[in-house]
């Protein structure tokens, strides 16, 4: 079975604190990708990252870094010196190989407060 | 450069009744796919298209659930006979063949009376 847990239902710091979301998927498929999507208030689903199931380096672009680690079937997700703008759900999503289908999880609402 | 738009944005209506809402994908891409989603849900796969051909379904999708992709272009999802529980945000993305990122559109929040 193809799984995403999100298993932070919601998330409040204040501003420039470092914030950790976690994910965790479950596959069988030894080829997958795996995503980050922010959907603000706004509600448009905006694209964060990609990663394929063979390259486990970690990214960073800005304040956010991504870990994953294929040992604990995890894809972490950091910002770093938060800021209100961040403030919105963050979806994790799974997409097996066969058929670009995304599998999601159920969201992290994040609340950064000034 | 425009994204993926859906219209409409917003639709009430009554049960009962038939709504279509209309995606425009990203001009290049050729993946189109559908999505609902229900409050402090993620999204659910409903149904994707490869240019016009729609390759899969979900089983969530009811025989009161139809999509078309014609051109291969703009797509519509129609439901007939709505009712209380399709009630939700329906999202459309795009992405290229052969590229799995998903570009999202702003979605269309249907509200059935």
């Amino acid at each position: 079975a193809q799984k995403v847990t999100q298993a932070q239902t919601e998330i409040s710091v204040v501003e420039k604190e470092d914030v950790t979301l976690d994910c965790v998927y479950e596959t069988r498929d030894t080829t997958y990708y795996l995503f980050w999507y922010k959907q603000p208030p706004s509600g448009e689903l905006v694209f964060l990252i990609r990663r394929n199931s063979f390259d486990e380096q970690n990214e960073i672009s800005g304040r956010y870094s991504w870990n994953f680690q294929k040992s604990t079937s995890s894809f972490n997700f950091t910002i770093t010196a938060s800021q209100v703008v961040d403030s919105a759900v963050y979806f994790c999503a799974l997409s097996p190989d066969s058929n670009y289908q995304l599998i999601w999880g159920a969201g992290t609402k994040l609340i950064i407060k000034p | 450069d425009t994204g993926v738009s859906q219209d409409p944005r917003h639709k009430i209506t009554k049960r009962g009744q038939n709504v279509t809402f209309r995606c425009d994908p990203i001009s290049e891409h050729n993946r189109l796919y559908w999505y609902r989603q229900t409050l402090g849900q993620g999204p659910e796969f409903l149904t994707y298209f490869q240019n016009e051909a729609q390759l899969e379904k979900s089983r969530l999708l009811s025989d009161r659930f139809s999509a078309e992709r014609p051109k291969g272009s703009f797509s519509t999802l129609e439901i007939q006979r709505t009712e209380q529980g399709d009630s939700a945000m329906y999202l459309c993305a795009s992405s290229q063949s052969d590229v799995t990122e998903q570009f999202f559109g702003p979605g269309t929040r249907l509200t059935v009376l």
